[in-house]
């Protein structure tokens, strides 16, 4: 089964400085893709960045990167410059490539920017 | 363009009353639909999924049961709410590939 890890609760950032947040996963399919969501005060699951397995590349999306790093199962999403505006609720997820395509969650990082 | 909308946007609901939470789809055809549960601060946590009409495939047995009674509709059920069915109530369809899934704005159900 799919599993996906995120070991921080809650991060506190300095507006304008860059953060990391860990994911890691497992998974015995050799084919899945990797995603990360932010969900503000509002609910609403706001789509950031796409990593496949077979990419040899980081995935980037304007201030956000994918460090993708296969070997190790770790996929930790880096926001450059933070803003006021990052502070919401952040969720790695894993989806099957085949079947019902289903999209695992990690429990979620709640960030937070100060300013 | 493809939308998903979902209703009601919040509910309060006795314990011990029914429940029927709807989702329906614009725009795609066949779409694999799913229902998530997510308590407060927690992650996202799959209830149902369906790949098609009448089929219905439940991740976690409990108090709910879930429907789609057309294409694009995929409803959520309870015959007697419990407690512990309050949180914020998910739909989502399976979109594309490479952007995940797309989802609804969600139900934030509070059950007294």
């Amino acid at each position: 089964a799919q599993k996906i890890t995120q070991t921080q609760p809650g991060m506190f950032v300095q507006e304008k400085e860059a953060v990391t947040l860990d994911c890691t996963y497992d998974t015995s399919d050799p084919s899945y893709g990797l995603f990360w969501y932010k969900q503000p005060s509002s609910g609403e699951m706001i789509f950031l960045i796409y990593q496949g397995s077979y990419d040899q590349q980081n995935a980037t999306e304007g201030r956000y990167s994918l460090n993708f790093q296969k070997a190790r199962k770790s996929a930790n999403l880096v926001i450059s410059a933070s803003q006021l505006g990052d502070s919401a609720m952040y969720f790695c997820a894993m989806r099957e490539v085949q079947g019902a395509q289903k999209l695992v969650f990690g429990q979620g990082t709640r960030l937070t920017i100060n300013p | 363009s493809q939308t998903i909308h979902q209703w009601p946007a919040t509910l309060v609901q006795p314990v011990g009353s029914p429940l029927s939470l709807e989702c329906t789809v614009e725009g795609t055809s066949n779409p694999n639909l799913y229902w998530y549960r997510q308590a407060a601060g927690r992650g996202l946590q799959l209830l149902f999924y369906s790949v098609g009409i009448g089929q219905i495939s439940s991740e976690v047995p409990q108090n709910l049961s879930a429907s789609r009674p057309q294409d694009r509709q995929f409803i959520l059920s309870s015959k007697k709410l419990l407690l512990s069915d309050s949180g914020f109530y998910l739909c989502a369809w399976s979109g594309d590939r490479y952007y995940g899934y797309t989802f609804g704005s969600g139900t934030r159900l509070t059950v007294v």
